[in-house]
This record gives structure tokens, sequence and C-alpha cells, in this order.
């Protein structure tokens, strides 16, 4: 029944780990999202795809990138974890540019 | 209770009493906008959306007030019940534009 969900829902990891989280949405939806989370609950779009294809790609280190193996997944790889890293990770999906739908989100720690 | 979005990013309001929750937003040329619910621990949930050719719209104990000359967007929540706490989020759509842009967010806490 989970529109959007994600996995795991925590992920503690040591620095320079390289770790992913996968999202998973069955909606229909055309576009999926990733956002970073810090801790002042700012909402930081990271990626977005667009049938297969990357659209936005914000100023993200370059250790993170999105893999989509099909419209309903989008993954996100970081490599070389930081402490900065640490947050919460929401996946998203919707139609075109609507009304967004959010996974439960991953809470990433990194020590 | 009223609160004024990046001014005041916590409001407390007692049970039964109404809620409004303030947001200024930057581009002109928005269009389309949302309300976002964030309780603690969860996603950010849907709870009600305007376009730019209305100026208000109203869901279930909830109304949403547009206005465009003073790019001023405002959530109402009628007879505030303790589920209600949480952080709350606008978000704006422009045309041309890939993805929502989400403001920072207002805590609501409602006091039994």
């Amino acid at each position: 029944d989970t529109a959007v969900s994600q996995t795991p829902k925590y992920l503690v990891t040591q620095m320079g780990n390289d770790k992913s989280i996968k999202c998973e949405q069955n909606l229909g939806h055309d576009t999926m999202y990733w956002y970073k989370q810090d801790s002042k609950k700012f909402l930081k779009i990271m990626f977005s795809y667009n049938n297969k294809e990357l659209i936005i790609n914000e100023t993200v280190p370059n250790r993170f990138s999105p893999k989509s193996p099909d419209k309903a997944h989008l993954n996100l790889h970081i490599n070389s974890l930081e402490l900065g890293d640490s947050a919460v990770y929401f996946c998203a999906s919707s139609l075109i540019t609507d009304t967004q739908y959010f996974g439960p989100g991953t809470r990433l720690t990194v020590l | 209770g009223e609160s004024v979005g990046l001014h005041l990013p916590t409001l407390s309001v007692q049970e039964g009493d109404n809620s409004i929750i303030n947001c200024a937003y930057s581009n002109s040329a928005s269009d389309y906008f949302i309300w976002y619910k964030q309780e603690s621990g969860k996603g950010p949930q849907f709870i009600i959306d305007i376009r730019s050719n209305m100026d208000k719209r109203q869901g279930q104990r909830v109304t949403v007030l547009l206005n465009k000359t003073v790019k001023h967007l405002s959530l109402q929540i009628a007879a505030t019940q303790p589920g209600d706490s949480a952080v709350y989020f606008c978000a704006e759509n422009y045309p041309g534009a890939n993805n929502l842009f989400f403001g920072t967010g207002t805590r609501l806490t409602v006091i039994p």
C-alpha cells in the first residue's frame, strides 16, 4: 500500500564508507526526487529524475549520484561519506512538477 | 494564534483555537502553491494546494489563502487538535521550474 517507500530507515556508518539508499514509488509518477533535510528542518533538493533522465542537479558534491533503473525507482549512492553528510534524506515522486509525495525518510548518521 | 513564517518559526496554540501559519514566497511568477505537514520522524505530507487563479481554497478544517499582490500565503487550521502538532512547510512552483521550492517551515505546537 505504501506509495513512496525508502530503505533503510536508519543508516549508521563510518566516515569514508560508501552507502546506498533505495527508493520506490508505486504511484505511476514520472518524476522522482531526492531531498536532504538538515537539523534545522530545511529541505534542500538534491536531484530529480524524469523518465530516467536527470533534469536538475543542484550544487551537491559529486560523491552523491542518483541511479534510476526504471521509472519506479531512484536510488541514491554516496561515496566517501563525510560527517557533514549526516542528515535525513527524503525521496519524493510526482507527475511532472505537480504535487510531490514524500517517502518516510532515511536518517543517515556518519561517525 | 498567528505566526509570520521566517520571523516566528514556532507557533504555540491552545487546543480548540484556530491557527494561522504564514508564508512569504519569493517569485512573483509562481503559480502553484502547496502546504505540507511534517510530523516527527515522518516525511512531509500533502495538506492542501492552490493555484494562482484562486485566492482561497478550503479543505477539511484547513483553508489556504493566497495574496499575490504581496506574495503571501497562509494556512488556517480550525479547531486545532494535538494531532496537528508538526512542522508546516509552504512550497511554490513557477512555469519552467522542474521542482518545488520549499520555505523554511513553522513548528506548530498544540497545548492540550
